[in-house]
């Protein structure tokens, strides 16, 4: 079965530094979208960026960005400069034609002061 | 603009009973989608609704039901109520259904307890 893996359940930073949230994703699709969102804990998912199969750069969005390695199926998130407002879960998804999302299981980010 | 609406943020119900739950899209946004998140599961795909009709629908028993209104809105209906059906519960909706790449946008959902 198509499925994502999160293979972090929890992950700290320290204040102000760059944090890596691992996704590897298992498709024979050739065209796929990947995308990563953040449920704080008031339960709103909420959009962080998107990575379509056949783009050629890897997707940034503010302090944001995907690096993308298709060839190793993985789709990894990076948040730069981290802030105290990061902590939250991370959750990366696979669009399915059909509507819906296949969420992984998500990563726990705690960000240290 | 306002965002994805659900009601009630919390609901209890008892074994057996009936639940229904409530989502009001983005203006503009035709596609409602449902998903399950309970502890330990992660979020499940539940229903997809589109120009009020169904369009796709995930491994769950019939029991669980909805419908979309001509005004997009949508219901989740969760009969003969079981303990494991305690989740939250997400609506989201987007304007783009043939592809998704608009990102969807989630309401804050729907905490379902059942004792």
């Amino acid at each position: 079965a198509q499925k994502i893996t999160q293979t972090q359940p929890g992950m700290f930073v320290q204040e102000k530094e760059a944090v890596t949230l691992d996704c590897t994703y298992d498709t024979s699709d050739p065209s796929y979208g990947l995308f990563w969102y953040k449920q704080p804990s008031s339960g709103e998912m909420i959009f962080l960026i998107y990575q379509g199969s056949y783009d050629q750069q890897n997707a940034t969005e503010g302090r944001y960005s995907l690096n993308f390695q298709k060839a190793r199926k993985s789709a990894n998130l990076v948040i730069s400069a981290s802030q105290l407002g990061d902590s939250a879960m991370y959750f990366c998804a696979d669009y399915r034609q059909g509507g819906k999302l296949i969420f992984g299981q998500g990563t726990e980010l705690s960000v240290k002061p | 603009e306002a965002g994805v609406t659900q009601s009630p943020t919390h609901l209890i119900k008892t074994r057996g009973q009936q639940a229904t739950l409530r989502c009001s899209p983005i203006s503009g946004h035709t596609s409602v989608y449902w998903y399950q998140q309970a502890l330990g599961l992660g979020l499940q795909f539940l229903l997809w609704y589109d120009e009020g009709e169904e369009r796709n629908r995930g491994n769950f028993p019939p029991r669980f039901s909805g419908r979309q209104f001509p005004n997009y809105s949508s219901e989740l209906n969760v009969n003969a109520l079981e303990l494991e059906d305690s989740a939250l519960y997400l609506c989201a909706s987007s304007s783009d259904p043939m592809t998704g790449i608009t990102g969807y946008t989630f309401g804050s959902g729907t905490r379902l307890t059942v004792v």
